[in-house]
């Protein structure tokens, strides 16, 4: 089973600001890498796709990048909505696909 | 409008029997695999298993297998995810999930979620 750590577990980010988020595989997992957004009470959002890919109807301001093992998700500009939890999921070796534990960006 | 429909909340005790389900809406049910995602309370995402629904081929993750059922009905465009015995343990957010396409399992559509409390 392929393991997902992300980091940090809290981010303190005041509104208008750049928000990096980080998820690292305990193998390669090639470009199969999803991040999902979570707001309370609401299920995830698909965000990225294939690492970098953004979903249907994402705002520009949501990127991905990485390969393998190393993977981000910038938020360029944070917005009141964009204050929820994040989490990667692997989809390169299964089973089983396996999320990171989450990342709560938080209003600093 | 496309979407994945779940059943309502429910509230168990140790031992019995549960189903819930998820119902396809606005797209060919048979064109995409569905999966079962929990969440504990407070806790993350973990992946339980998913179905084909055109001929109902499962798999599972090792952590789920054996202790839980997932089934499909595609005449009525429906999944399910079932448990024989429940134990308190299984108290979680419990959601279906359709993948993006046949080489990607991002998951692009979500159902609202079920939530089940097993208590005594």
């Amino acid at each position: 089973e392929i393991g997902m750590t992300q980091s940090p577990a809290t981010l303190s980010v005041s509104p208008g600001e750049r928000a990096t988020l980080s998820c690292r595989a305990s193998q390669s997992v090639s470009k199969k890498l999803a991040w999902y957004q979570q707001k309370p009470g609401q299920a995830p959002r698909l965000l990225i796709y294939d690492a970098s890919t953004r979903a249907t109807d994402i705002p520009a301001r949501f990127s991905g990048s990485g390969s393998g093992t190393e993977f981000t998700l910038t938020i360029s500009s944070l917005q009141s909505e964009d204050f929820a939890v994040y989490y990667c999921q692997q989809y390169y070796n299964w089973p089983p696909w396996t999320f990171g534990q989450g990342t709560k960006v938080e209003i600093k | 409008e496309v979407q994945l429909v779940q059943s309502g909340e429910v509230v168990k005790k140790p031992g019995e029997s549960l189903r819930i389900s998820c119902k396809g809406a606005g797209y060919n049910f048979t064109n995409s695999w569905i999966s079962w995602v929990r969440q504990m309370p407070g806790k993350g995402l973990e992946w339980m298993g998913r179905i084909d629904p055109r001929d109902s081929y499962t798999d599972y993750s090792p952590s789920f297998q054996g202790h839980v059922l997932i089934s499909t009905d595609k005449s009525i465009n429906t999944a399910y995810l079932q448990w024989r015995s429940l134990k308190t343990s299984d108290t979680a957010m419990y959601f279906c999930a359709r993948r993006l396409g046949m080489a990607t399992d991002a998951f692009e559509m979500w159902g609202q979620g079920t939530l089940v409390t097993v208590s005594s």
